[in-house]
């Protein structure tokens, strides 16, 4: 199964500033065919259900914010939020979907300092 | 619009069994690849299942193997989910999610979830 682990568990960034969270998967999950990495990013609110933000690493997912972008190759990614606003306090989650079991990072809190 | 609505979380002794249901509305359900993702109590996502548009291919995470059965009902746009042998620590909730079209499980659309419950 390929570990995924993301840095740092929590993060607390005043409004404005930016959050980096990073990724890092114990294999690479590029696929050489098609030169796609097969990593995505989600919000996960308290009390709503998770929302894809990012796939293929770096693409946005319709309706989400520019704020939100995503960067990486190979075995390290970063979900960068700029300008961070009062609605993007939430749980943060890199998953790899380049091979079954499909996993999650453990999760990155972040906070309004 | 999209809706996927989970059903059938409950308080159930260790060692019972529960079925979970999904209803989808809103696409064309047989068209994609579909997911079951828990979260136990303060704790991550996990992946738990997915099954093929037909049904005719399914992967379980390990620690399910045996014990859950993923399944499709693509004339009623349901998704189940068949837990047996429950143990405490599958106590979670259960979200119904999509897996997006174009390759891969990012999944892109996620119903509410329904709580599950392991205890005596």
């Amino acid at each position: 199964d390929i570990v995924v682990t993301q840095s740092p568990d929590s993060l607390a960034v005043s409004l404005g500033e930016r959050a980096t969270i990073n990724c890092r998967s114990s294999q690479s999950v590029l696929y050489n065919s098609n030169n796609k990495h097969y990593l995505a990013w989600y919000q996960h609110k308290s009390g709503q259900p998770p929302k894809l933000l990012i796939y293929w690493a770096s693409t946005r997912e319709s309706g989400v914010p520019d704020r939100f972008s995503g960067s990486g190759s190979g075995t390290d990614f970063t979900l960068t939020i700029s300008n961070l606003q009062a609605e993007d306090v939430a749980v943060y989650y890199c998953q790899q979907y380049y091979s079954t079991p499909w996993t999650f990072g453990q999760g990155t809190k972040v906070e309004i300092k | 619009e999209v809706q996927l609505v989970e059903s059938g979380g409950v308080l159930v002794q260790p060692g019972g069994s529960l079925r979970l249901s999904c209803a989808a509305s809103g696409f064309t359900f047989s068209s994609y690849w579909m997911s079951w993702v828990r979260q136990a109590p303060g704790k991550g996502l996990e992946w738990v299942a997915n099954t093929k548009q037909d049904g005719s291919e399914i992967h379980y995470v390990d620690s399910v193997k045996g014990r859950f059965t993923i399944s499709r009902d693509n004339a009623k746009n349901s998704l189940y989910l068949q837990m047996n042998s429950l143990r405490a620590e599958d106590t979670a909730v259960y979200y119904c999610a999509r897996e997006s079209v174009g390759g891969g499980g990012k999944l892109d659309r996620w119903g509410q979830g329904t709580l599950v419950t392991v205890s005596s």
